[in-house]
């Protein structure tokens, strides 16, 4: 059965360094999506991503965030100054258009020192 | 806007008795609702989506739901719990198609025998 997946499973960084975040989303779908879970907190929507461009972001997603489709198959997050607020569980989601189901990959731990 | 209160961070059942989860939601367009299990170190999956239709939904491993709108509820139900069913369960809802899903709090569902 398809998959997302997500590389790494856990990403150790120091403050202020950038991090890329990296999914490769099922084939065929069309909509993708990155969403955070802090320890012991709600998962929350970051952005979602349709047709090579943002289709709607949260107030989380600021200008340190970014997000990109490079070659057609992965969908990347980039964090450019990694805060200590930034250590939570990121996952990539993806949906395809008929189907109104999201399907989540297994999520990076990210852990900011 | 959309919101979700998942009534009971913990919520413990003998093996074999009756699992309810509660969930309330808020939208102010009809609701797209799902229910998501995540087991320890793990993604999450998908347990079952009301989008119109049946106000009744089955999902995987025996569970089911009930959309009630005058409620504004969407309950997770099973009749029977097994070990397996140890996980953390999260309410979902979004306005449709393809748009970001707001999660509830979650529910740690625990088994005993």
């Amino acid at each position: 059965e398809p998959e997302v997946t997500q590389t790494p499973s856990h990403q150790v960084t120091q403050m202020g360094q950038e991090v890329i975040l990296r999914c490769v989303p099922i084939s065929n779908h069309l909509y993708f999506y990155w969403y955070r879970q802090i320890l012991g907190q709600k998962v929350e929507f970051l952005v979602s991503f349709y047709n090579n461009e943002i289709s709607e972001k949260s107030e989380i997603f600021d200008d340190q965030f970014s997000v990109e489709r490079p070659d057609g198959s992965n969908f990347t997050l980039k964090i450019r100054s990694t805060k200590l607020e930034d250590s939570a569980m990121y996952f990539c989601a993806s949906q395809n258009d008929a189907l109104y189901e999201q399907y989540f990959g297994p999520g990076t731990r990210l852990t900011v020192t | 806007a959309q919101s979700v209160t998942q009534l009971g961070s913990h919520v413990s059942v003998s093996e074999g008795a009756l699992v309810l989860l509660r969930c309330n939601y808020s939208s102010s367009v009809p609701p797209y609702l799902f229910w998501y299990v995540q087991y320890p170190n793990q993604g999450l999956q998908l347990l079952l989506k009301y989008t119109t239709g049946a106000t009744l939904v089955k999902g995987i491993n025996g569970f089911e739901a009930e959309f009630k709108k005058s409620e504004t509820s969407f309950h997770l139900t099973k009749p029977s719990a097994h070990m397996s069913d140890a996980a953390e369960y999260f309410c979902a809802v979004g306005p449709g198609t393809a748009s970001k899903l707001t999660f509830g709090t979650g529910t740690r569902l625990q088994v005993t025998l």
